[in-house]
């Protein structure tokens, strides 16, 4: 079945540096790529995802790239603020089945000091 | 638009006892349901998944069982409750097509004492 690695599991940064976080899938049939971002206690929320078709992907401070030689895709934060702190989940979907399947990575924490 | 809820927000149950948590869906049709449950400071794993009534897969052996008695209901259960069985416990649903987004509901966060 598919595998995902994430890197790093901790990330601290300073506000308005950029943070990159970078996966890694082992299924070569795996098509789609979301991230999710959990703050404490709460729901995982989708921020942001790629498809196989695409290279790139961006909404506002968020990125996505995607490398589908090398199996591996990454979340880049620009002019990172405090809000941004929490634990990011990426995952990966073969998505030929009906079920959509997600398989996520372990998450990194996310640590934005003002 | 759509619309996820679980109940109950939080529950604290002694080894032992049974379990029921609910899932609904509001605003679609015929979803795709999952199960997740998330031990403190990890990841998350897939427990259930499910795409139409009566319909269960199961990722891992374990002590739970999930039911989809309704299109939009899902519930996960177990007989006998471990002291293992504690974590946050989150169900998701996703349009019918594969690799589509999942949403995720507000959880439920189980103690077992």
């Amino acid at each position: 079945g598919e595998n995902v690695e994430q890197h790093p599991s901790t990330l601290s940064v300073q506000e308005g540096d950029s943070a990159v976080i970078k996966c890694t899938y082992s299924d070569s049939a795996s098509n789609y790529f979301p991230w999710y971002k959990q703050e404490l206690g709460k729901r995982p929320q989708l921020i942001i995802d790629i498809r196989s078709n695409v290279g790139e992907k961006k909404d506002q401070r968020i990125a996505v790239t995607l490398n589908k030689t090398a199996k591996h895709f990454s979340l880049h934060i620009t002019e990172t603020q405090p809000e941004d702190s929490a634990v990011y989940f990426c995952a990966a979907s073969t998505g030929g089945t009906s079920y959509g399947k997600l398989t996520f990575g372990q998450g990194t924490i996310l640590t934005v000091h003002p | 638009s759509q619309t996820i809820h679980q109940w109950p927000a939080t529950l604290v149950q002694p080894v032992g006892s049974p379990l029921s948590l609910e899932c609904t869906v509001e605003g679609t049709s015929n979803p795709n349901l999952y199960w997740y449950r998330q031990a403190a400071g990890r990841g998350l794993q897939l427990l259930f998944y499910s795409v139409g009534i009566g319909q269960i897969s199961s990722e891992v052996p374990q002590n739970l069982s999930a039911s989809r008695p309704q299109d939009r209901q899902f519930i996960l259960s177990s007989k006998k409750l471990l002291l293992s069985d504690s974590g946050f416990y989150l169900c998701a649903w996703s349009v019918q097509a594969g690799g589509s987004e999942q949403y995720f509901g507000p959880g439920t966060r189980l103690t077992v004492t």
